[in-house]
């Protein structure tokens, strides 16, 4: 089975941009999450979304935003991009949206962001 | 305000021997804790986890330990292989906040031979 898939895999932006990425879950899983991680650190929660309805949000700017489309598959987008948003950005998915026993959490590879 | 904390930045232990990796955290409502382990180049793959209701939980050579009191939680490695060389997070999520999962910032782990 495939795992969490996410595209692209790296991508070069200039300041002011847009960027959208995208994540399909692992099959059968209806939660998705975004994570942004900048060198050094671990993963910032950014969204989460189940069954199309945003069901959490990080401290991020409005700049950030996130979908979710029926088949759960989902977008992240970040306008005006800054040069602090160049980072790995990483799609989890569950079967459902809460932690716990026989819910793992499972991560894509993520999208390598570098904005110039 | 790092509520979930991993102090030891690197770690070197000899191939057979026992791997700790230790973790802190500050919010008394996280109640579910996982490790996770990740390679360069790719996302984090799930360990292990543990409930706040037990104090240990055992996946063959993983084990990790929960001490609430200390508001610490331990990850033990038995025996350490060179495949376990990579960054440990931990990470934690409360009751109440979806999977939203707070990470610390990672531990490399290097296994010698």
């Amino acid at each position: 089975d495939a795992g969490v898939t996410q595209s692209p895999t790296h991508l070069i932006k200039t300041r002011g941009q847009h960027v959208t990425l995208r994540c399909s879950p692992i099959s059968g899983h209806k939660s998705v999450s975004w994570y942004q991680q900048v060198l050094g650190q671990g993963p910032q929660f950014i969204f989460q979304y189940y069954e199309k309805e945003e069901r959490g949000r990080g401290n991020f700017p409005d700049r950030f935003s996130a979908r979710q489309f029926p088949n759960y598959s989902s977008e992240l987008n970040v306008n005006a991009l800054l040069l602090g948003d160049s980072a790995l950005y990483l799609c989890a998915s569950s079967l459902v949206p809460w932690t716990g026993t026989g819910n793992t959490i499972y991560f894509g590879e993520g999208s390598w962001l570098t904005v110039v | 305000d790092q509520q979930v904390k991993q102090n030891s930045p690197s770690l070197s232990v000899q191939e057979g021997r026992i791997s700790i990796l230790n973790c802190d955290y500050t919010n008394s409502m996280f109640d579910y804790f996982l490790w996770y382990k990740k390679y360069p180049a790719e996302g984090p793959t799930f360990l292990i986890s543990i409930s706040s209701i037990k104090d240990k939980n055992e996946d063959g050579r993983f084990t990790v330990f929960l001490n609430k009191s200390a508001k610490h939680l331990s990850l033990h490695i038995v025996p350490s292989q060179p495949g376990d060389s990579a960054v440990y997070f931990c990470a934690a999520s409360a009751a109440g906040t979806a999977s939203k999962l707070t990470f610390g910032t990672g531990t490399r782990l290097q296994v010698t031979l």
